[in-house]
């Protein structure tokens, strides 16, 4: 099993312009979750799906879009860019286990927007 | 709202010492709370949650609901443990975590 893997591994966008930012899993895991870490702010959670065709707004939302058409597959998608968005993108995926949720992370996207 | 603390955005301890990274939590619910390490260039994995109460790589974690915190502990650390350390409350009910703003821990030789 691969896992969680995310692509592009690193992008250099200029502001304003768009990209969409892809997390597949093959663990056949119902949820899916975006991420961004910043220095000294931790991981704060974007958006987050609960099932296939369902997305839903995390903490910092603002700039971004995420679609679920595929179970395996969670996009999040920048449509123009801003320079507060560079940052380190983390894509996860949970199941239940032992009675909690434990999740899954993929190793990132780092992107800068200048 | 629900808030998780770590105090420390850095932690340097000499081998062999204890070391004990700071958790607390804001939630007035029923919490439940983890552990998650990221070694260098590596990504991020769960190292223990309350709720298996289990010692990991000879890390343990106690929940006190009296203080509202969840310390990560290990008496003898060792060179392999630096690694950045984050804490994370799950709201009951909902498969969404809150993430502390993290702690890098380095062990010096």
């Amino acid at each position: 099993n691969a896992g969680v893997t995310q692509t592009p591994k690193f992008r250099v966008l200029k502001t304003g312009q768009s990209m969409t930012l892809l997390c597949a899993q093959d663990m056949n895991h119902e949820y899916m979750y975006w991420y961004r870490q910043d220095p000294g702010m931790g991981l704060r959670l974007i958006h987050y799906s609960v099932g296939e065709g369902t997305t839903a707004k995390g903490e910092v939302p603002d700039g971004y879009n995420v679609s679920r058409l595929k179970k395996q597959n969670f996009l999040l998608g920048l449509e123009s860019a801003a320079p507060s968005q560079t940052s380190v993108y983390f894509c996860a995926s949970s199941r239940l286990a032992g009675g909690t949720y434990e999740q899954y992370f993929g190793p990132g996207t780092r992107l800068t927007v200048t | 709202a629900q808030r998780v603390t770590q105090p420390e955005k850095l932690l340097s301890v000499f081998k062999g010492a204890p070391v004990e990274l700071k958790c607390n939590y804001s939630y007035s619910g029923s919490p439940e709370l983890f552990w998650y390490v990221q070694y260098s260039r590596q990504r991020l994995q769960l190292l223990l949650r309350h709720i298996s109460r289990e010692s990991i790589k000879g890390f343990t974690a106690d929940l006190n609901k009296g203080e509202t915190s969840f310390h990560l502990k290990k008496p003898f650390a060792q060179e392999e443990d630096s690694a950045m350390y984050y804490c994370a409350l799950s709201i009951q009910g909902a498969q969404k975590l809150v993430f502390g703003q993290g702690t890098r821990l380095t062990i010096n030789p």
